[in-house]
C-alpha cells in the first residue's frame, strides 16, 4: 500500500519558472513532511521539512503548502535553474526521527 | 557537520558471495540508522531500521538472514548481503539520526551493488 502519493512524475520547466509538486498521504498519524532532493547516483539530501502546525514554509526559492484537512503538501520551486534538475521526494512519518515512507518521486528537467 | 558515509561507493561481485556494506556518521554519533534500496528510477524503500547494540527491525517482506545488519557502535552499522544473486543488484543508501539536529536524517551517498 502506498501511503504517500506522488505526482506528477516528471516535469519540464523552463529556466526562471515555478516547479510544483504534490503529494498526498493516507495516514493521519503522520505529523513530519520533509522533501529530499536526490541527484543521478548520490544519496538524496533533505531540502525542507514541514510539521502540521504551519500551513506553509518558505526556505529561499524552496516553499512548502500543507493542507491538513485534504492530507496534502506540495513544493514549489520558484525561479526554476538548470541546477535544480534532479529527483525529488517527498517523505512522511511519525514525528521526526520515526522512519520515513517515501513518495514515488518527481524528475525536474529545467531548460535553459 | 552532519556528514554520512557509505563504503564501499561502488562493488561488482559474483553471485552467490556476500558483501558488506559499511554505514559511519562522521561528526556526529547515532543511535539509530536506516538502510534502504533503490532500483532504477524508483523510489527508495525502507528495509530495516539499525539500533546500537540491539537487533535491527526489518520491514515485512525484507529476509533478515539474507541481510545481515550490525550496529557495533555509534557511528557504524554495517549491511550484509549474503549469497548475492543478480536480483539482489540495486543501490543502497544508508540514513543516520542526528538527535542533536531535531532528529533529522542524514543519508549516505549510496553503494551501487552489481551481482554478476
Amino acid at each position: 500500500q502506498q501511503q504517500v502519493k506522488q505526482s506528477p512524475q516528471s516535469l519540464i520547466v523552463q529556466k526562471g519558472g515555478i516547479s510544483i509538486i504534490n503529494c498526498a498521504y493516507e495516514n493521519t498519524a503522520f505529523d513530519y513532511f520533509p522533501w529530499y532532493q536526490q541527484f543521478p547516483g548520490k544519496g538524496p539530501a533533505l531540502l525542507i521539512a514541514i510539521r502540521p502546525d504551519v500551513s506553509e514554509k518558505k526556505e529561499g526559492r524552496f516553499t512548502i503548502s500543507f493542507n491538513k484537512s485534504a492530507k496534502q503538501f506540495s513544493l514549489h520551486i520558484m525561479d526554476s535553474q538548470p541546477g535544480d534538475s534532479a529527483t525529488y521526494f517527498c517523505a512522511a512519518s511519525r514525528t521526526a526521527g520515526n522512519k520515513l515512507t517515501f513518495g514515488g518521486g518527481t524528475r525536474v528537467l529545467v531548460k535553459p | 557537520g552532519a556528514v554520512v558515509s557509505q563504503h564501499p561507493s561502488r562493488v561488482i561481485c559474483k553471485s552467490g558471495t556476500s558483501v558488506k556494506i559499511e554505514c559511519r556518521s562522521l561528526d556526529f554519533q547515532a543511535t539509530t540508522m536506516f538502510w534502504y534500496r533503490q532500483f532504477p528510477k524508483q523510489s527508495l524503500m525502507l528495509m530495516a531500521t539499525s539500533n546500537e547494540g540491539s537487533k535491527a527491525t526489518y520491514e515485512q517482506g525484507v529476509e533478515k538472514d539474507k541481510f545481515l545488519i550490525n550496529h557495533a557502535s555509534l557511528t557504524l552499522s554495517t549491511l550484509t548481503v549474503t549469497s548475492a544473486h543478480p536480483e539482489d543488484s540495486s543501490f543502497y543508501i544508508c540514513s543516520a539520526l542526528s538527535e542533536v539536529s531535531y532528529n533529522e536524517q542524514f543519508f549516505g551517498p549510496g553503494t551501487r551493488l552489481t551481482v554478476l
